[in-house]
């Protein structure tokens, strides 16, 4: 089971932001860096964000990332119909020496 | 330009044994840790296991450890996953991932390959 906790799903209008927590504990997001992935449809995850709040190039900076404490948070302004996918969360757990990954939530534009 | 090229994958028997391999190119493929993911049908993202950049360190998730082993060759430019005592549970898409950084043995992962299907069943 996973270790870092998402709401199953977030919507939002075109044109609107939208949030996205990642819970987590002292062991993994509390203490390492939270990166960001976008999964859409029968393809590989994408990395949207890393070392918490961090762009990859190409990604538009509509995306943001934060974290405080044991949790982080994923952003989406100006949503847009392209957008439709989901996104997972993932740190470093340094209890089980291991990377873990959040359960994963839908974002649907309205 | 980077690309992962997984195979391997197919149907086996529970109990059986699946080895899966990841060709990489574009870049210096003994720079990087290499890791496997996988993703059961309709689920999320599940962490299976990591191999450091040298192959001195190997990592592994919870549900898999002590039935799957990664390696690599850097001869072939390859990471392998050999599968054993498989169950119904391990049905997945499994990715093969490069660390972000070279280096670094944790997330971000940031180059995916387009997975490969394994099915458990008799």
């Amino acid at each position: 089971q996973s270790v870092l906790t998402q709401p199953p799903s977030v919507s939002a209008a075109p044109g609107q932001k939208v949030t996205i927590s990642c819970s987590g504990s002292s062991s993994n997001i509390d203490n390492n860096y939270v990166s960001w992935y976008q999964q859409f449809p029968g393809t590989a995850p994408k990395l949207l964000i890393y070392d918490n709040n961090k762009r990859p190039s190409g990604i538009p900076d509509r995306f943001s990332g934060s974290k405080s404490g044991t949790s982080a948070t994923l952003g989406i302004t100006g949503l847009q119909t392209g957008d439709e996918a989901d996104y997972y969360c993932g740190s470093w757990d340094s209890s089980l020496s291991a990377s873990v990954f959040g359960t994963g939530t839908k974002v649907t534009v309205l | 330009e980077v690309q992962l090229v997984e195979s391997g994958g197919g149907l086996v028997q529970p109990g059986g044994s699946l080895r899966l391999s990841c060709a990489a190119s574009g870049f210096s493929f003994s720079s990087y840790a290499m890791h496997w993911v996988r993703q059961a049908p309709g689920k999320g993202l599940e962490y299976v296991s990591t191999i450091t950049k040298d192959a001195g360190a190997t990592y592994y998730g919870d549900s898999v450890k002590g039935r799957f082993t990664i390696s690599r060759d850097s001869s072939k430019n390859t990471v392998y996953l050999q599968m054993d005592s498989l169950k119904p549970d391990d049905l997945a898409v499994y990715y093969c991932a490069r660390a972000y950084r070279p280096g670094y043995v944790d997330l971000p992962f940031g180059y995916w390959g387009q997975g490969t299907l394994v099915t458990v069943s008799s």
